[in-house]
């Protein structure tokens, strides 16, 4: 079966600075990899999504993730954090193409300084 | 823009009551799923619904659990007997087609706490 690891349940940077949330997956097939925000008290939004087309994805928010397949990653980055990033981040995975449940990883929560 | 909504925010139960999830999917969708998240662990499938049906459901989906799209907008999730490991936060979700590569839109969540 396949899983999702995010390394670091907690990431603090300071605005302006680099934000980069580890994602690493398990899988024997091609996988569909997403990345979810989740800002306070509100539901899971999808920030962008891996469908075998580019490797670079690049979703809302000036958030962007590269699928490396030799790495077995898909590590989200944005240049230049601001406050309003603050929040949780879960990657997904979808099992295979007979099902379209999601497999999360445990999030990583994102806090940005002044 | 179009959203899922979740009621209630909080649930508060004790031991063997019976609880009642409610969702509103978004209105022109047909995938439905309930997921739920433990305190400090992964978000985790329960289960997936089309066309009145119970499409795929996992290990913790057991007889306790129950779905239901009463009415045509509503879905819910029902546990017959709650225990008090089922206390987590409980998201349903939707999509417009049953493909793994579609978006699966959530809503905020119930946080169920089980006494």
């Amino acid at each position: 079966a396949q899983s999702v690891t995010q390394l670091g349940s907690h990431v603090s940077v300071s605005e302006g600075a680099l934000v980069l949330l580890r994602c690493n997956y398990s899988s024997s097939v091609p996988p569909y990899l997403f990345w979810y925000v989740q800002y306070p008290n509100q539901g899971l939004q999808l920030l962008l999504k891996y469908t075998s087309a580019a490797t670079l994805v690049k979703g809302i928010n000036g958030f962007e993730a590269e699928f490396k397949k030799s790495e077995t990653s898909f590590h989200l980055t944005k240049p230049s954090a601001h406050m309003s990033d603050a929040a949780e981040y879960f990657c997904a995975v979808s099992e295979d193409l007979d099902t379209d449940k999601l497999i999360f990883g445990t999030g990583t929560r994102l806090q940005v300084f002044p | 823009e179009p959203e899922v909504t979740q009621t209630p925010s909080h649930q508060v139960t004790q031991m063997g009551q019976e609880v009642i999830l409610r969702c509103v999917p978004i209105s022109n969708h047909l995938y439905f799923y309930w997921y739920r998240q433990i305190l400090g662990q992964k978000v985790e499938f329960l289960v997936s619904f089309y066309n009145n049906e119970i499409s795929e459901k996992s290990e913790i989906f057991d007889d306790q659990f129950s779905v239901e799209r009463p009415d045509g907008s509503n879905f819910t999730l029902k546990i017959r007997s709650t225990k008090l490991e089922d206390s987590a936060m409980y998201f349903c979700a939707s999509a417009g087609v049953a493909d793994p590569t579609d978006t699966q839109y959530f809503g905020p969540g119930t946080r169920l706490t089980v006494l």
